[in-house]
């Protein structure tokens, strides 16, 4: 069964607001990658998050990896029409080199 | 981003044609996947090449067929595929296959009638 999973699945986001999507996994993680997806495009890197309780940050984005390393959190302040598109977090089963993806979730912004 | 090429970018085929899906990838990477990704789905991965080698077949259905002829190119053979089959096909790259990010081409998005 799957072994990521995303939640919430949609988020409607008020332009200007904040929001919060949640990554977790069944079993313990050794690293926690974040991709988006535009509408109509493709997966793009975003980040990698490998230590227990890692936090990184990218202008109005924040990375968190759990201390477990079991879930994940991805953070948008303000946001901004160019956050439209659907968010993966995919990570790696320890001593597995599959990366297991999550179903991802589609942000949708009004303006 | 030109790093990971596919074509075709659409294809309509039925039932009983034979198609073949291409990659290219330019950033010297050894390791080239196919995903499948369908609507509210996750990621399939379906193969996994590593220097040439195919490591993974993620329980794929004999009628998709793998071929990686090199480090750089990655083609995906198809044959008498189904309906369900229709879905974006997904391309990507990484340096090695070990917690390297992966690199994804623009996709195929595939319709069978």
């Amino acid at each position: 069964g799957q072994q990521v999973m995303q939640i919430p699945q949609y988020q409607h986001v008020q332009e200007g607001e904040d929001f919060t999507t949640y990554c977790n996994s069944s079993t313990t993680l050794s690293n926690i990658q974040w991709y988006k997806q535009r509408p109509g495009g493709h997966p793009v890197f975003l980040i990698q998050l490998v230590k227990s309780g890692e936090v990184k940050k990218q202008k109005r984005l924040t990375f968190q990896f759990g201390e477990a390393k079991k879930n994940s959190s991805l953070h948008i302040t303000a946001t901004q029409t160019t956050d439209v598109g659907t968010y993966f977090c995919a990570g790696h089963i320890s001593n597995d080199y599959k990366l297991s993806f999550g179903a991802g979730t589609t942000v949708t912004v009004r303006a | 981003e030109t790093g990971v090429t596919q074509t075709p970018r659409h294809l309509v085929m039925g039932m009983t044609n034979k198609k073949s899906l291409k990659c290219e990838q330019h950033l010297g990477h050894n390791a080239m996947y196919w995903y499948k990704q369908s609507a509210k789905k996750p990621l399939e991965l379906m193969f996994v090449y590593n220097f040439k080698e195919q490591t993974e077949n993620n329980s794929v259905p004999s009628r998709f067929s793998p071929e990686c002829p090199n480090s750089s190119h990655l083609f995906l053979h198809l044959h008498t595929l189904q309906p369900e089959d229709s879905a974006l096909y997904l391309c990507a790259s990484s340096p090695g296959i070990a917690y390297n990010e992966q690199f994804f081409g623009p996709g195929t998005r595939l319709t069978v009638l």
